[in-house]
């Protein structure tokens, strides 16, 4: 696709449960990462993978925070016994190099409330 | 612990103006800085970025000022315009081979009046 492309927009979880956020990144990019972004507080790194693993490498706040890779252009952030201050802007973004510092495009962000 | 600290959190601009804002980072290791742009529902856009062995870098209205010693950069936009008008995040990254995370300042909301 020419993007990366999140979904959903929005989603609404009550406290306790799990959710899931999928991420399409750009064919051909090798890295991609989960960010979460809070208003004032700028954004932080939940994980990242690269290449095909589909595991992918914890971030802060581990533990409850993981993501699979299914595809070598999708990924799915999982989130478990969502609490209330996970309420944010979660951001993908991938990257055509496996290190370095260019390329990076981001997704327009899922934006979970946790009730 | 936030290793990049930025200023104003909000700015309010006459068209016309310039615009100025100032990021600080502690880790020495640090070496490429963007500035990304944000629209309301949209993810950050890469603006510009500069690396710490230039002291300046412009593109455009948009122009990156680096101190290392102080280790402090700022973004300066002239000739602001309403479209400018966005959410602006500084950031800084290693270069290494595990995968280069971005650390991001908190963020400012900019607003350029007509």
């Amino acid at each position: 696709g020419a993007g990366v492309s999140q979904s959903p927009r929005y989603k609404v979880a009550k406290r306790g449960r799990d959710v899931a956020l999928r991420c399409d990144s750009i064919s051909g990019h090798v890295t991609l990462y989960w960010y979460r972004q809070t208003l004032g507080q700028g954004s932080e790194v939940l994980t990242y993978s690269q290449s095909d693993a589909q595991r992918d490498k914890s971030g802060r706040p581990s533990g409850r925070f993981s993501a699979e890779r299914p595809e070598r252009s999708v990924s799915t952030l999982k989130i478990q016994r969502t609490e209330q201050g996970d309420s944010a802007v979660y951001l993908c973004a991938s990257s055509f190099s496996d290190g370095g510092t260019g390329g990076y495009t981001f997704g327009s962000g899922t934006r979970l409330t946790v009730v | 612990q936030q290793q990049v600290k930025q200023s104003p959190q909000s700015l309010i601009v006459q068209k016309g103006g310039i615009s100025i804002i100032n990021c600080a980072y502690e880790n020495t290791a640090f070496d490429y800085f963007p500035w990304y742009q944000q629209f309301p529902g949209k993810g950050p856009a890469l603006l510009i970025a500069i690396r710490p062995d230039v002291s300046e870098k412009k593109e455009g209205r948009f122009t990156i000022s680096f101190n290392k010693s102080a280790k402090q950069f700022s973004l300066h936009i002239m000739d602001s315009q309403p479209g400018d008008s966005a959410t602006y995040f500084c950031a800084a990254s290693i270069e290494e081979t595990s995968g280069s995370r971005l650390t991001f300042g908190e963020g400012t909301q900019l607003t350029v009046n007509p």
